[in-house]
């Protein structure tokens, strides 16, 4: 079967440090997307992990465990926009298994 | 060519109507897919294009739903006798196939569908 986890809500304040946690079991597996989704528009391209690792862009890095079938988004120095869904997608037999996405509130 | 690019953006019908909605993918990409997404979810795979063939349809695509890409460049998302079932977010989305850049989806704005 396939199926992601990952948790509905998460509230952080302006200015600290948020992990968002992505567990997925999917048949075959090519990589793993993170994706930014603010209340009605289409998502965001944030990361894709392939390897085993932490991968860092700016304030946003993302890391995957393939052995354990485990992903985290992790947002530095929090800002008011960040406040969206993050959508945890993994890449395999069919092109994009989405999670339910983790609705973020960032407060001041 | 800046972006995915998707007709209309919102859509209202009446049940038992038929609906068509047009995409618009980043000009190089030959990979093309359609997602629905509802209220606090995130989007479900529908179907998708490498060029003009469909190479993969998911059990969501009911028969009243059908894709085309007829030349490999835009494609169309029919939805015939719609049910208020159907109302949804209908995302398209279109990638590369070179290199990594092959797995990077970027997405249309999407068409909101309401069935009344």
């Amino acid at each position: 079967g396939q199926n992601i986890d990952q948790p509905t809500e998460m509230t952080a304040t302006e200015g600290a440090i948020v992990q968002i946690n992505c567990t997925y079991q999917t048949s075959g597996f090519n990589g793993l997307f993170w994706y930014q989704q603010h209340a009605g528009e289409a998502p965001t391209f944030l990361s894709y992990n392939v390897l085993d690792g932490l991968e860092e862009k700016g304030r946003f890095s993302s890391f995957l465990s393939r052995s354990k079938g485990y992903s985290y988004l992790l947002l530095k120095e929090l800002q008011m926009k960040d406040s969206a869904s993050y959508l945890c997608a993994a890449s395999g037999n069919t092109p994009l298994v989405f999670g339910k996405g983790t609705r973020l509130s960032v407060i001041a | 060519d800046t972006g995915v690019s998707q007709d209309p953006r919102h859509k209202i019908t009446k049940r038992g109507q038929n609906v068509t909605f047009r995409c618009d993918p980043i000009s190089e990409h030959n990979r093309l897919y359609w997602y629905r997404q509802t209220l606090g979810q995130g989007p479900e795979f529908l179907t998708y294009f490498q060029n003009e063939a469909q190479l993969e349809k998911s059990r969501l695509l009911s028969d009243r739903f059908s894709a085309e890409r007829p030349k490999g460049s835009f494609s169309t998302l029919e939805i015939q006798r719609t049910e208020q079932g159907d109302s949804a977010m209908y995302l398209c989305a279109s990638s590369s196939l070179r290199g990594r850049a092959a797995y990077e989806q970027y997405f249309g704005p999407g068409t909101r569908l309401t069935v009344t």
